[in-house]
């Protein structure tokens, strides 16, 4: 079985000060990993994928087989980064899993 | 190509009565996906279609849940004999399956309260 774990379901963050959203996961296998955000009042939109290894809008997010971790870092927070956060998981068969989900406040 | 499309994006019914949503994919995508989204949780797997066969379908979607994708384009999930609990927020997602390009786009959602 697979699981994506959010530890914190809200975090609030002054502006312009560092950002980590953790996630674990639990999976038997060789999962690929997904930060999706949502912005207020937008569907739910893809972020960034571990296999890409880039910086999309400051955000950057490192695999790390030995933690089972892909926590999503921003050295710099903006107001507009403030959305909901979820972690996905996908598994061998294609179904993808998602965490519960981080609410992000940045503070002016 | 106006992205994942759902319909109805709200639908309000009484207990006990039928509802359908639709999803229209973005066109290429042979990959569809329905999720359950409550509040404070994230979306929950349902089932998935690659084309217009249906893959794999969660411990979740009990008998009172169908969904079909006749031609291998859009798809239709439909609750019978709905219940309160069934109130949440329907997600529909495409992917296409090609090499590095199985990622999921979403669309807006369908809305269900069930009175």
């Amino acid at each position: 079985a697979q699981r994506v774990t959010q530890p914190e379901k809200l975090l609030s963050v002054f502006k312009g000060a560092p950002v980590e959203l953790k996630c674990n996961y639990s999976y038997s296998g060789s999962p690929e990993l997904f930060w999706y955000v949502q912005y207020s009042r937008q569907r739910l939109q893809l972020l960034l994928r571990h296999i890409s290894r880039e910086s999309i809008k400051g955000f950057t997010a490192d695999l790390n087989k030995g933690e089972t971790s892909f926590h999503l870092k921003k050295p710099f927070a903006q107001e507009e980064d403030s959305a909901m956060y979820y972690c996905a998981l996908r598994n061998t068969g294609n179904q993808f899993y998602f965490g519960t989900g981080t609410s992000l406040t940045v503070i002016p | 190509d106006t992205g994942v499309s759902q319909n109805p994006r709200h639908k309000i019914t009484k207990r006990g009565q039928n509802v359908t949503f639709r999803c229209d994919p973005i066109s290429e995508h042979n990959r569809l996906y329905w999720y359950r989204q409550t509040l404070g949780q994230g979306p929950e797997f349902l089932t998935y279609f690659q084309n217009e066969a249906q893959l794999e379908k969660s411990r979740l979607l009990s008998d009172r849940f169908s969904a079909e994708r006749p031609k291998g384009s859009f798809s239709t999930l439909e609750i019978q004999r709905t219940e309160q609990g069934d109130s949440a927020m329907y997600l529909c997602a495409s992917s296409w399956t090609t090499s590095g390009a199985n990622v999921l786009t979403f669309g807006a959602g369908s809305r269900l309260t069930v009175l």
